[in-house]
Parts: C-alpha cells; structure tokens; sequence
C-alpha cells in the first residue's frame, strides 16, 4: 500500500497570510505513459463530506478560488493557500489514485491565528 | 445537478450486517465509478473499495475482502455497500463517492452514521 504523510498535522495562520501543507508518497504516484501525477487534495469542513479542491496534483477543480493551488511530482507535494480566509477553516486531505487500495494522508487542520 | 443521495443513519448490534444505498443523480451513471469511503471518529478517510457503475465489476481493499460487497442497481440509478460481521470499530461515518477525471473522487454523498452497539 502507499503511505501518505503529511505536514505539518496543525497549522495556524492569519487572515491574509499564506498557509502551506505538505504531502509526501512511499513511493511515486507519477505515471510515466502519460506524466499525470495521480495526486488530489481535498477540503473537509466539520459534519460535511470532502470536497475535491485539486486533481492530477495541480489542476484546479471547477468552482474552486483561485488561491488554491497544488504543486509537485512524483513523491513529493504542497498544497498552498496564497491569502487565508476564514472559509477556508478545514481539514486537508491529500490522496493517492495511482493503484489500489486509494489511500488518504491524515489530514491537516487549518485554523485561523 | 450532479449529486449522490445516501440512506440514513443506521445503529447495529455486534456480528450484524448493513447495507448502506447511494442514489445518483444529475450524470449517466453507468459511465463512471462509485467508490466507498468510511471516516470512523477522529481517523483518516478510509477507501473501501470501488464498483464500475457500468460493468459491475468490483475491487475491494484487502482490509475488508469478505466483509464487504459493493453493488449496483443501473435501473434505480443506485448504488449499494454491504458490511457484514460488524464490530464496534466499524462505527463510523460512510460515503459515497464518484471517480471522476482520472478516478479522483469530485462528488460525494452526505454520508451515512453506521453505530455499532450492544
């Protein structure tokens, strides 16, 4: 199975500023036939489902602001935040689609400073 | 519009069984996946495993083979996950979810409270 870790687990950042999650693979989610990364990012806000916010590692999901962005490749990966706002208070999964099991990092909770 | 609309919440005794239904809407059904992902409190999202809405073919993750069957009903548009012998660390929020560009996950059902209990 691939193991995904992310970081920091908690991060505090003021409204306005920038927030950065990490993610990190046991090994690559780079698919070489067609150099997709098979990396999302998801929001989870509390009593709600996830919402996907980014696929294939950087593509923006229909809807999403563009102060999301997700950057990296291969084992490696960042989800930023550019300017904080106070929606934007969740939980952050990252998540690997490259092979079976479909495995989810631990979440990282953004709160506002 | 595109959505997934889950049964409701579900208390079971130990060594039960629960069938969980996600019914779509708002998109050709049989052109993608639907995956199962359960939350239990506090813990990461979990992946269960997956049907093709179209075949029927299945994948389950090797943590639940034998426990879990996951079916479709094309004619009422609905999918279906069985987990059988529960035990109280099944308790757990439970989703749908459809594979989208690339198979990652861009809608999701309300999701489904499963309480296992004596």
């Amino acid at each position: 199975d691939i193991v995904m870790t992310q970081s920091p687990d908690s991060l505090a950042v003021s409204l306005g500023e920038r927030a950065t999650i990490n993610c990190k693979s046991s090994q690559s989610v780079l698919y070489n036939s067609n150099t997709k990364n098979y990396l999302a990012w998801y929001q989870q806000k509390p009593g709600q489902p996830p919402k996907l916010l980014i696929y294939w590692a950087s593509t923006r999901q229909s809807g999403v602001p563009d102060r999301f962005s997700g950057s990296g490749s291969g084992t490696d990966f960042t989800l930023t935040i550019s300017s904080l706002q106070a929606e934007d208070v969740a939980v952050y999964y990252c998540q690997q689609y490259y092979s079976t099991p479909r495995t989810f990092g631990q979440g990282t909770k953004v709160e506002i400073k | 519009q595109v959505q997934l609309v889950q049964s409701g919440a579900e208390v079971k005794k130990p060594g039960a069984s629960v069938k969980v239904s996600c019914k779509a809407s708002g998109y050709t059904f049989t052109s993608y996946a639907m995956h199962w992902v359960r939350q239990a409190p506090g813990q990461r999202l979990e992946w269960m495993g997956w049907i093709n809405a179209g075949n029927g073919d299945t994948k389950y993750s090797q943590k639940f083979q034998g426990r879990v069957t996951i079916t479709r009903d094309t004619s009422a548009i609905t999918a279906y996950m069985e987990l059988s012998s529960l035990g109280s660390e099944d308790t757990a929020v439970y989703y749908c979810t459809r594979g989208g560009r690339g198979d990652a996950f861009d809608i999701w059902g309300q999701g489904t409270m499963v309480t296992v209990s004596s």
